[in-house]
């Protein structure tokens, strides 16, 4: 299977709703990337983690190396939270694995 | 905001064709990447690159080729595309000469191959 897993694949959410999305992997990681990539195709780096929980607004991540997962939460949903969420991996040689993504759409 | 930066944002062309596309990074970092985004959306890595060291995923076609002059730019050249070509390449960067660093992207190139 895949090295990374995301789920949902999709998430409907109305605005001021409160979601999380979550990642998992096959093996043990070293770090987790998480990435929003919007309508015009633009990647834009949510969170880096090592270990623990960081937060940025309205977005919140943890990092459970040991357990093998990852979350991304978020509050208090946006229009402008649409688009499709991926986490990604980090292995030595071969840069970032990255997961089938999570599409959220934001509705009014 | 962008630091990363690629040319062109789209090309059109036909099977048999070269192209190339280019990249540059203002952010001083020493490693640079290739993605390619397929139309499920995965996204793969293609190259990694500094000055001392290229890395290619061995399941990438010969007909690639990354082209650098110096650690600010990556360039992505294709000899002769082929319709399966069609996708989203992103360049990428990294402080680095590890993958274990946080990545920057530019916007992407989408390519379509007639």
């Amino acid at each position: 299977g895949m090295p990374v897993e995301q789920n949902p694949p999709a998430l409907s959410l109305y605005e001021g709703a409160d979601s999380g999305l979550r990642c998992n992997f096959s093996t043990t990681m070293k770090s987790v990337q998480w990435f929003q990539q919007n309508h015009r195709g633009r990647l834009i780096t949510l969170f880096y983690l090592a270990q623990g929980t960081k937060e940025n607004g309205r977005l919140k991540s943890t990092f459970n190396s040991k357990e093998r997962y990852s979350t991304l939460h978020i509050k208090d949903a946006q229009l402008e939270d649409s688009g499709t969420y991926f986490c990604a991996v980090h292995n030595y040689a071969q840069g970032l694995t990255f997961g089938l993504g999570t599409r959220v759409s934001v509705f009014p | 905001e962008t630091a990363v930066f690629q040319t062109p944002n789209y090309h059109v062309t036909q099977v048999g064709n070269e192209v190339s596309f280019n990249c540059k990074q203002t952010l001083g970092h020493d490693t640079m990447y290739w993605y390619k985004q397929d139309s499920k959306k995965l996204l793969k890595i293609m190259f990694s690159y500094n000055n001392k060291q290229l890395i290619v995923n061995e399941t990438v076609p010969r007909r690639f080729s990354p082209q650098s002059s110096d650690k600010a730019h990556l360039n992505l050249r294709i000899k002769s595309v082929e319709p399966e070509d069609s996708a989203v390449y992103l360049c990428a960067s990294s402080l680095g000469q590890f993958s274990n660093e946080r990545l920057f992207f530019g916007h992407g190139t989408k390519l379509s191959v007639l």
